[in-house]
């Protein structure tokens, strides 16, 4: 099956200081990635669908310049946490929506963001 | 307003006691309905994708059928391993985004 990879596995940042996380789909590519965030005991919320080579579009709510995507290849797309702050403490997941199966997306393992 | 619904929230079942999921929905136009399974710590592993009423799809001890308003997934004899979140997620005409359902945690005892 589809294959997507997240870098770091997990990260612990001092406040004010940027982060940013990397997904990969590996063994195919993928169009259309989404970003969602994690809080403990509840569900996956999307925070934005990237698209290579446009600007990805953020969900209600969700702050741009906070939260900065790039989707500059067909296998990879960057969510940048700026200025972290330990509200911003999380775990955030990235997916892929498969080509050859337009409609299904296939996760990344997620990575766990630490803001002290 | 689109929205999906899973119930129950909790369940712990013994091994070899079967029981089923449910994900209701109101969505304005039905593309696809997807299962996912989540461990602790992990990304949502894919199970299922179903697109119309009456469709079901089988794996293992895990079965999903699908209605016009609601989804579920069987799980029969259920070991130990099968401890998870089970996670749905509905995907509305013209668009690619899902709506998760809260989830189920799922428990089975040895």
């Amino acid at each position: 099956g589809a294959v997507v990879s997240q870098h770091p596995s997990w990260v612990i940042c001092k406040s004010g200081t940027s982060v940013k996380i990397e997904c990969r789909s590996l063994d195919f590519q993928a169009t259309t990635m989404f970003w969602y965030r994690q809080f403990p005991k509840q569900s996956l919320m999307l925070m934005a669908t990237s698209n290579e080579g446009s600007k990805a579009t953020y969900e209600q709510g969700v702050e741009k310049d906070k939260f900065l995507i790039n989707h500059a290849s067909l296998t990879l797309s960057t969510l940048t946490v700026t200025s972290a702050h330990p509200e911003d403490s999380s775990f955030y997941i990235c997916s892929a929506r498969d080509p050859t199966n337009t409609d299904t997306q296939y996760f990344g393992p997620g990575t766990r963001l630490t803001v002290l | 307003e689109d929205q999906v619904t899973q119930s129950p929230e909790a369940l712990r079942l013994q091994e070899g006691e079967s029981s089923s999921l449910n994900c209701s929905y109101t969505v304005s136009g039905l593309r696809g309905l997807f299962w996912y399974r989540q461990d602790p710590g992990k990304g949502p592993e894919f199970l299922f994708t179903l697109y119309s009423a009456g469709e079901e799809k089988e794996k293992e001890r895990l079965k999903a059928t699908l209605t016009k308003k609601e989804s579920f997934l069987h799980i029969t004899a259920p070991k130990p391993e099968d401890s998870a979140t089970y996670l749905c997620a509905v995907q509305t005409s013209g668009t690619y985004k899902y709506i998760f359902g809260t989830g189920t945690r799922l428990k089975v005892l040895a």
